[in-house]
């Protein structure tokens, strides 16, 4: 089966400007996340969707930050005003929403703000 | 914030040895996940724990969990170059399945040839 997809793999941006990253589950996947991973850390979850619901976004910075997931398919996180701290890679995930069942992650996208 | 942590932060080892890394968390859980990364690439699940087994085999691989301790251990067996990633262990918490994954900051394992 064809994994997590996701776009760009790599942007760069001046600080203060926009950017969107874009992410296609595993079909049939009903559960999303969006994580954070910054240089030399473990990734830290952003937000949850469920089909096309928030379940969990408390650690999504909401004045800068925003993600949808339209249909519950695809979804897009996006940064509007990028800041120097949000140089990361940021990784999309999906699963069947079943406990004990192993998620999966795709590529990442790393963004780099100058 | 992050839930578990990983030790050591970093590992080096020559190529043919035993790897292993621990993995402390704070709260109950599911069960707990290993993953590799290899730099500059995304997550690859390795081997999932459920909280009522205490250990758990997949090829090289042999995972333990003691949640009296809140504690796990990867063991990596006859080390390859190709095994040189960093590691993570991610809870899944005891709400359920809908719980977010919690990352652990991660050992950056290193096989010298």
């Amino acid at each position: 089966e064809a994994g997590v997809a996701q776009s760009p793999r790599y942007k760069i941006i001046e600080k203060r400007q926009s950017v969107a990253f874009w992410c296609n589950p595993i079909s049939g996947h009903a559960t999303l996340y969006w994580y954070q991973q910054i240089l030399g850390q473990g990734p830290k979850l952003l937000i949850q969707f469920q089909n096309n619901g928030v379940v969990d976004d408390s650690q999504l910075p909401k004045d800068r930050f925003s993600a949808e997931r339209l249909k519950g398919v695809d979804s897009t996180l996006k940064i509007q005003p990028a800041k120097l701290e949000d140089s990361a890679v940021y990784l999309c995930a999906s699963s069947p929403g079943t406990p004990g069942v192993p998620w999966n992650f795709g590529p990442g996208t790393r963004l780099t703000v100058t | 914030s992050q839930q578990g942590e990983e030790d050591p932060q970093a590992l080096s080892i020559q190529e043919g040895e035993n790897a292993t890394m621990n993995c402390s968390y704070k709260t109950s859980i599911n069960n707990l996940q290993w993953y590799r990364q290899n730099s500059g690439r995304g997550l690859v699940h390795l081997i999932l724990i459920r909280s009522n087994e205490r250990e758990k085999h997949s090829g090289r691989l042999r995972v333990t969990l003691d949640t009296s301790k809140k504690s796990s251990s990867l063991l990596i067996t006859a080390s390859r170059a190709a095994d040189t990633a960093s590691y993570f262990c991610a809870t899944d918490g005891s709400g359920g399945g809908a719980d977010g994954l919690t990352f652990g900051k991660g050992t950056h394992l290193i096989i010298q040839p």
